[in-house]
């Protein structure tokens, strides 16, 4: 079982409210990611980033920010939140393959957030 | 377009039966396809992964075969568990940018009845 973990696990809020997502893993890992995922369809890839205060956005445009102050904290922020927001929220974390490149990294995966903008 | 695509969408079988499910893709240039296993509720875990060179793999009861030719990967699973019930995802990573881009398919959702 992979040492990634996200909290809350489950966040039913109103609109308008300002919401962090935490995301911790402890494998030392360079590379950590969050993909959104609507029920039945599949991951879409918002923010990721590569090291320590390197942070890309995603091929899904999405109204979040992410920060990565330390290796092993990857926060996704919604700053004001609204129901086009619902939906579960997945973190990733991977290192680096041995040629310097991500190819062949196994990306390990958080039980993910499940928000609710109401 | 990179994309991957996988059927069925939901499958459902008795306990003790086998079952495959099956993953087209057409993501180049290749680099490894992976099938994970999510679990209502759950992040995705790993089961197999495979490169270029290698045709089948097998995790416990699960054996994932892949045949990049006609770029086509299956996932059969023998003598099903009730814990088995879950969406099994395919997922292709190409080797065109240092990120190495993961590609998912929406996953078969497999119910395993008693």
């Amino acid at each position: 079982e992979a040492d990634i973990y996200q909290t809350p696990r489950y966040l039913v809020i109103g609109t308008g409210k300002k919401i962090t997502l935490e995301c911790s893993q402890t494998m030392g890992h360079d590379k950590m990611y969050w993909y959104q995922q609507d029920p039945g369809m599949e991951l879409h890839l918002i923010h990721y980033s590569y090291g320590v205060n390197s942070t890309e956005k995603g091929d899904l445009s999405s109204e979040s920010t992410v920060s990565r102050i330390r290796t092993e904290h990857f926060p996704l922020t919604l700053e004001s939140a609204r129901p086009s927001h619902t939906s579960q929220y997945l973190c990733a974390s991977g290192a680096t393959g041995t040629s310097g490149r991500a190819v062949g990294d196994t990306q390990y995966f958080g039980p993910g957030t499940r928000l609710t903008v109401l | 377009k990179n994309q991957v695509e996988q059927s069925p969408q939901s499958l459902i079988i008795l306990e003790g039966k086998n079952c495959t499910l099956q993953c087209n893709y057409t993501v180049s240039p290749f680099s490894n396809l992976r099938w994970y296993k999510q679990d209502t509720g759950r992040g995705p875990v790993s089961l197999t992964i495979m490169t270029f060179s290698e045709n089948t793999k097998s995790n416990r009861r699960y054996t994932a075969t892949l045949d990049a030719d006609t770029k086509q990967s299956s996932l059969h699973i023998t003598a099903s568990q009730l814990s088995d019930s879950a969406s099994y995802i395919c997922v292709v990573s190409d080797r065109g940018s240092t990120l190495g881009r993961l590609y998912f398919g929406r996953g078969t959702q497999l119910t395993v009845w008693p």
